[in-house]
């Protein structure tokens, strides 16, 4: 148990939608990054946020966008949806830059 | 640029033999992390064993230990004793050091292990 949980675990949008994927941390984990994992194939990183500001970004649009609150919650935010963007997300937080990541169990979405 | 590669798509090994999965990386900094996690179907990834790259001692966590060689570049993983629940798809996994910026993760394509009883 990683203490890291993510919500929903399944979702699924059709094209051109707006969606919102959360995490939850453990508490004192106040750094958050978000990954893409399409199947077959390692994740991805997408951004990752320290102390509510954004630390570093992957290969990834502006359509992209997430958040980070002071209770060790964030989001990953992603306007409109394409096919390919069907995947598993998967939240991980740390206590500290320098620290492990733990991951959350993913919230798989589809795009129809 | 940083990358990780993984060579070999899929392994099996009888249960209580040993196995070795693969693991090159490419990386002109000095100081760096690398890890391999598991991934079981209930997709939750697992740290199984890290390695900072200043140590020249390989890790071990139990049944779990790492060959890595700096010059190469190679970090393959050992499981010795295969069980039934080592079943998963195994990532490699490299991270900048303390010095580097961003602490991304930089993961290869996996390795889906199999167990044969």
């Amino acid at each position: 148990e990683t203490g890291v949980t993510q919500s929903p675990t399944h979702l699924i949008k059709t094209r051109g939608q707006q969606v919102t994927l959360r995490c939850s941390s453990q508490s004192g984990h106040n750094t958050v990054s978000w990954y893409q994992q399409a199947l077959g194939q390692g994740p991805q990183f997408i951004f990752q946020y320290y102390r509510e500001e954004e630390n570093g970004r992957g290969n990834f649009p502006p359509r992209f966008s997430g958040l980070q609150f002071p209770n060790y919650s964030s989001e990953l935010n992603v306007n409109a949806l394409e096919l390919d963007d069907s995947a598993l997300y998967l939240c991980a937080s740390s206590a500290g830059q320098n620290q492990p990541q733990h991951f959350g169990d993913g919230t798989r979405l589809s795009i129809l | 640029a940083q990358t990780v590669t993984q060579s070999q798509p899929e392994m099996s090994v009888q249960e209580a033999e040993t196995v070795t999965l693969s693991c090159t990386y490419d990386t002109s900094e000095s100081d760096y992390y690398l890890f391999w996690y598991k991934q079981p179907p209930s997709r939750q990834m697992i740290l199984v064993i890290r390695q900072e790259a200043y140590k020249q001692q390989n890790a071990t966590e139990n049944r779990f230990s790492v060959n890595f060689q700096k010059a190469a570049k190679s970090f393959s993983l050992k499981i010795s004793d295969s069980q039934l629940g080592d079943a998963a798809m195994y990532f490699c996994a490299y991270r900048r050091g303390a010095t580097s910026g961003t602490y991304k993760y930089i993961f290869g394509t996996g390795t889906r292990l199999k167990v044969l009883a």
